[in-house]
């Protein structure tokens, strides 16, 4: 059972919007910044969103973060075939010190 | 451009201590913006942090994993290494090496290279 709650899975059709949600605690997201990975099949992950909601060069507008209280979301819009992937959400937690992940959600495009 | 590639065995006894090293090129290891961790992935399964080695050479490590994790650098080769001991059937997952970013918090969990993973299998 991972410390930060994910959904197992997320589906939306080509040009859609679909949102994955993290849930964790007051000693993770509500006093920390939340990290989105986004891993497709067979690779090493990849950083998606940093500090909430700030994008690495290079990954397209069409992603989103956004964290309030315990809670922290990825928004991914205009869906295309190749979102197809596992996302996971990364906070560090106080009281455990050290970090935790969330148990990843498999997004489909249908 | 980074990399950062793991080394070591694919395959480890029950009760035998997994040994990996990861070796960064295309940047210097030796650096207070960055600190250097391992993560695995069981088979088809999620990520687990494993622990993280800071430049001052401390070490946090997962509290599930810490009696049997040890994490350490060697500056002069540009590596760091994992060493798990007691190893069993659980422990079976791709191990990924990765850098993070200190940015304004050395603490955040934010890996923006990663190695390409080493599966590593117990098994006798």
């Amino acid at each position: 059972q991972s410390v930060l709650t994910q959904p197992p899975s997320a589906s939306g059709t080509p040009g859609q919007r679909v949102t994955i949600s993290c849930s964790g605690s007051s000693s993770n997201i509500r006093s920390n910044t939340v990290n989105w990975y986004q891993q497709l099949p067979g690779t090493a992950p990849k950083l998606l969103i940093y500090s909430n909601n700030q994008r690495p060069s290079g990954v397209p507008d069409r992603f989103s973060g956004s964290k309030s209280g315990t809670s922290a979301s990825l928004a991914v819009s205009g869906l295309q075939s190749e979102d197809e992937a596992d996302y996971y959400c990364a906070a560090w937690d106080d009281s455990l010190n050290g970090v935790v992940f969330g148990g990843g959600t498999k997004l489909t495009v249908l | 451009q980074l990399q950062l590639q793991e080394s070591g065995p694919g395959l480890v006894k029950p009760s035998e201590t997994l040994s990996l090293t990861c070796t960064v090129s295309g940047g210097s290891i030796s650096s207070s913006s960055y600190y250097w961790g391992w993560i695995r992935q069981p088979p088809g399964k999620g990520l687990e942090w494993i622990g993280n080695i800071y430049y001052s050479g401390s070490t946090y490590y997962n509290p599930s994993l810490k009696s049997r994790v040890t994490i350490s650098i060697d500056t002069s080769k540009n590596q760091f290494s994992l060493k798990l001991s007691s190893m069993t059937a659980a422990d079976t997952a791709v191990y990924y090496c990765a850098r993070g970013d200190c940015g304004d918090d050395c603490y955040s969990p934010l890996f923006d290279y990663w190695g390409q993973g080493n599966l590593v299998t117990v098994s006798s």
